[in-house]
């Protein structure tokens, strides 16, 4: 069964630290989003990607959170400096379209990465 | 902007008991409604995803209902089993609620 892939599934760091995440989606899915969930809390939208192209990212901290998807396949998320707030679980998703013809697809979720900074 | 309510924030009931999980948003303006199951650490695994256009969905002992003019939406799961405790967690669009946290006792 197709699955979304992040690695790695848990990272410490030390603040001021910069850290990388990467994500895999479910092979042939168009779009890509990057939550993050904080503990006891429903996962909130970092950035969404239509194949290489940023779509949403109103919701993320541009000054120290930077995402790419340069051939529209893969994606990495960046944190850099990295603070004791961002300590979260890191969330990939991708659906087969996103948004078309009036409605949205199902997204899919990978295992996400576990992210403690001290 | 959208906000999602999820009540009650946790639950624990005995196995074999039907329950409905309730999911509140402040913008009927959806496009699809999508519940989710989580795992202490782990993802989330869709459960089911209703289309602003459909009323509910049902897969096996879950069903899901959509009443977009009130802004609700239910999970309904029957004869609930020990593997069913988990973090039920609703998403209106891409907004997510902070979820209800089952617990099914043997």
């Amino acid at each position: 069964e197709a699955e979304v892939a992040q690695s790695p599934r848990y990272k410490i760091t030390e603040k001021s630290q910069a850290v990388a995440f990467w994500c895999d989606p479910i092979s042939g899915h168009a779009t890509l989003y990057w939550y993050r969930q904080i503990l006891g809390q429903g996962p909130e939208l970092l950035v969404q990607f239509q194949d290489e192209s940023v779509v949403d990212d109103s919701q993320l901290p541009k000054d120290r959170f930077s995402a790419e998807r340069l051939k529209g396949v893969d994606s990495t998320l960046k944190i850099q400096p990295a603070e004791l707030g961002d300590s979260a679980m890191y969330l990939c998703a991708s659906s087969l379209e996103g948004f078309s013809g009036g409605a949205r697809d199902e997204q899919f979720f990978g295992p996400g990465t576990r992210l403690t900074v001290l | 902007k959208q906000e999602v309510t999820q009540i009650p924030a946790a639950l624990s009931v005995p196995e074999g008991e039907n329950l409905v999980l309730n999911c509140s948003f402040t913008d009927s303006a959806i496009y699809n409604l999508q519940w989710f199951r989580q795992d202490p650490g782990k993802g989330l695994t869709s459960l089911l995803l209703i289309q602003s256009s459909q009323r509910e969905q049902t897969s096996g002992r879950l069903n899901a209902s959509l009443d977009k003019s009130s802004g609700r939406s239910t999970l309904y799961i029957a004869a609930s089993q020990p593997g069913d405790s988990a973090t039920y967690l609703c998403a209106a669009d891409m907004r997510f609620g902070a979820g209800t946290r089952l617990t099914v006792k043997p």
